[in-house]
């Protein structure tokens, strides 16, 4: 079973705007990680959060963590056609550390 | 530095063959995993290896053995293949050696396995 779920699974937006993805999950973690995946590639870290943080920033990427909901979002600012992919949250769960869980994805285009 | 390697990229199969996909990492990291991906869906862990000669399953183990031959090298048999089996496999490496918990992982380019 996923333990993390993508929202929206579809996003279309024109260039400059911003995406916000969101993603949930079950159990307690020990960290969430973010993650994208070009077309036809392997997936690319982008962004780890521990839970005991509540915002990392990382370029135009901004991410939050919210233990208390057990949801986090990946914001991407001034968004660019390069960031047309899929992104992935993958949460390192308590009962079952070391193994990450992926959701299902949401994946995003970027229109020039 | 080639991260992590692949092979084959590309496989087609008939229902019943064996075969095994290769991956080594030269991160020199401990920790190695074996994820499929079926079409539009995440990544579900097949098995992985916490360190040099551990192996441990993940969500979804039938139907495929594996072998960490050393640091550097995770292989993935699949004894007598099956059309479900058909998906993308990703190997993937990180620096932890302890099942306490999963630091960055760094992906393979993926290899395309098809089975008729």
């Amino acid at each position: 079973s996923q333990q993390g779920e993508e929202d929206p699974q579809a996003l279309s937006i024109q260039e400059g705007e911003n995406a916000t993805m969101n993603c949930s999950y079950k159990t307690s973690i020990n960290n969430l990680q973010w993650y994208r995946q070009n077309s036809g590639r392997g997936l690319v870290h982008l962004i780890l959060i521990r839970s005991n943080e509540r915002e990392k920033h990382s370029g135009r990427l901004r991410v939050t963590l919210d233990t208390s909901k057990k949801s986090s979002s990946l914001l991407i600012t001034a968004s660019r056609a390069a960031d047309t992919a899929s992104y992935f949250c993958a949460t390192d769960a308590r009962t079952n550390a070391g193994k990450s869980t992926f959701g299902d994805g949401t994946t995003l285009t970027v229109k020039p | 530095n080639a991260g992590v390697t692949q092979t084959p990229k590309f496989q087609v199969l008939k229902t019943g063959q064996s075969m095994t996909l290769q991956c080594a990492q030269d991160m020199n990291h401990n920790s190695m995993y074996w994820y499929r991906q079926d079409p539009g869906m995440g990544l579900r862990l097949i098995y992985y290896s916490a360190s040099e000669g551990t192996t441990d399953k993940g969500e979804v183990p039938n139907g495929y053995n594996v072998s960490r031959l050393n640091k550097r090298e995770f292989s993935l048999r699949l004894e007598s293949a099956a059309p479900s089996q058909t998906s993308v496999y990703f190997c993937a490496s990180s620096v932890p050696g302890l099942a306490s918990y999963t630091g960055e992982l760094f992906f393979g380019e993926g290899s395309r396995l098809t089975v008729l």
